[in-house]
């Protein structure tokens, strides 16, 4: 199994321009979840899913959407970049059982917005 | 919303000696709570769990911790340190049907040979 892998490694983007960052899992994992990690605040969360077709809002959801159209793929879509989504970004996927799962944890995206 | 915090940035050991790395949280009902490390440029991996059960958790690379409810903690602890545990180290709280995970601010863990 590959696990979580995320691209691309390392981007810059200019202010107003969009991207999307792209997250998969071969662990048939039904959670999925994107964090930005900034120095001094550790992990927040952006967007979740519990399943295909199904996502929710984290902490941190501005300026950010997602879609979960199969169970391996959740991308994370900045539609007007801005400087203060300059940030490592990080996936993560887990089974979705009754009680919370351990999640596994991609590389990891570094994004640089100019 | 349930809340973690970290009370210290760093946290330096010497190899050899026990080391402690501290972490509150908050939150309603019964809390779900991990601890990740995490190394440099890469992600994070995961350590150990509480999920009910014995208040003290054993976990990965002879980590442990103690679940206390009363003072609403859960340090990491480990009983004697090697310079390969410098790392970055995260505590995660997670409520029951709640699939909103928080992050405290992270412990910079440095072992000194």
């Amino acid at each position: 199994n590959a696990g979580v892998t995320q691209t691309p490694k390392f981007q810059v983007l200019k202010t107003g321009q969009s991207m999307t960052l792209q997250c998969a899992q071969d662990m048939n994992h039904e959670y999925m979840s994107w964090y930005r990690q900034d120095p001094g605040m550790g992990l927040r969360l952006i967007h979740y899913s519990v399943g295909a077709g199904i996502t929710d809002q984290g902490e941190v959801p501005n300026g950010y959407n997602v879609s979960r159209s199969t169970t391996e793929d959740f991308p994370l879509r900045l539609l007007s970049a801005a400087p203060s989504q300059t940030s490592v970004y990080f996936c993560a996927s887990s089974i979705q059982g009754a009680r919370p799962e351990t999640q596994y944890f991609g590389p990891g995206t570094r994004l640089l917005v100019l | 919303a349930q809340s973690v915090a970290q009370p210290e940035d760093q946290v330096n050991v010497a190899e050899g000696n026990p080391l402690t790395v501290k972490c509150t949280y908050s939150v309603s009902g019964n809390p779900y709570l991990f601890w990740y490390v995490q190394y440099p440029n890469r992600g994070l991996q995961f350590l150990l769990k509480y999920i009910t059960g014995d208040n003290l958790v054993k976990g990965s690379y002879g980590f442990e911790a103690e679940f206390n409810k009363s003072q609403t903690s859960f340090h990491l602890k480990k009983p004697s340190a090697l310079v390969s545990d410098s790392a970055l180290y995260f505590c995660a709280v997670r409520g029951y049907n709640n699939n909103d995970m928080r992050f405290g601010a992270g412990t910079r863990l440095t072992v000194k040979p």
